[in-house]
């Protein structure tokens, strides 16, 4: 089992403000980092799987950097919306496909 | 386009009862595995699977057991249940390929009472 951090533990936003959390793990030894979006009654949706230093991946509005050497990755939400409303969770994936979680953040963004 | 399906959605179970939660998925994938979700832990991985035949334990795995005879399905049994099993669980499934993400079933909310 892969140790895997994440804070802060919730945040909250003003809708259009933009906002960025962090996933920190203190030993680079996996495989890739995965990011996922888990809205509240449904089920978690993958956003971005990252394996390289330095890596930085974007879907609309939300991006995702990765720091092997220092050992964090950033997720950026910029000009955030009611819809983005979610816990954000983080994996890391060690060689055997085995997934270690951290407990997320949980993003609320008031209108 | 089903994707990965959990049933029941719902279950209230008495302390000692046993029963199966089931999995499919329909994408071919060879990995599967189950996850129980408790307030203000991350997933905990409990059972998982890297193709039909083959089953190994995760980070939690006592008092649940698998089994894996088909690349579809993966059911997970509760023996004997306990109140400290009482939690919400996904299955979720993905290929073989160390750089794609997981799919997950909408989840079971398990009460023991």
């Amino acid at each position: 089992i892969l140790n895997v951090e994440q804070s802060p533990q919730s945040l909250h936003v003003q809708e259009g403000d933009s906002t960025n959390f962090t996933c920190s793990f203190p030993s680079s030894n996996f495989y890739a980092l995965h990011w996922y979006r888990w809205e509240t009654a449904k089920s978690p949706e993958a956003l971005f799987v990252m394996t390289l230093n330095g890596d930085e991946k974007k879907k609309g509005r939300i991006s995702a950097t990765l720091n092997t050497k220092e050992g964090y990755s950033y997720l950026y939400i910029k000009g955030s919306q009611p819809e983005d409303s979610a816990t954000y969770l983080c994996a890391l994936s060690s060689n055997d496909y085995k997934l270690s979680f951290g407990a997320g953040t949980t993003v609320t963004v008031r209108a | 386009n089903a994707g990965v399906t959990q049933t029941p959605k719902f279950q209230v179970l008495k302390t000692g009862q046993s029963m199966t939660l089931q999995c499919a998925q329909d994408m071919n994938h060879e990995y599967m595995s189950w996850y129980r979700q408790d307030p203000g832990m991350g997933l905990r991985l409990i059972h998982y699977s890297v193709g039909a035949g083959i089953t190994d334990q995760g980070e939690v795995p006592n008092g649940y057991n698998v089994s894996r005879s088909t690349t579809e399905d993966f059911p997970l049994r509760l023996l004997s249940a306990a109140p400290s099993q009482t939690s919400v669980y996904f299955c979720a499934s993905s290929s073989l390929s160390l750089n794609q993400p997981q799919h997950f079933g909408d989840g079971t909310r398990l009460s023991i009472l």
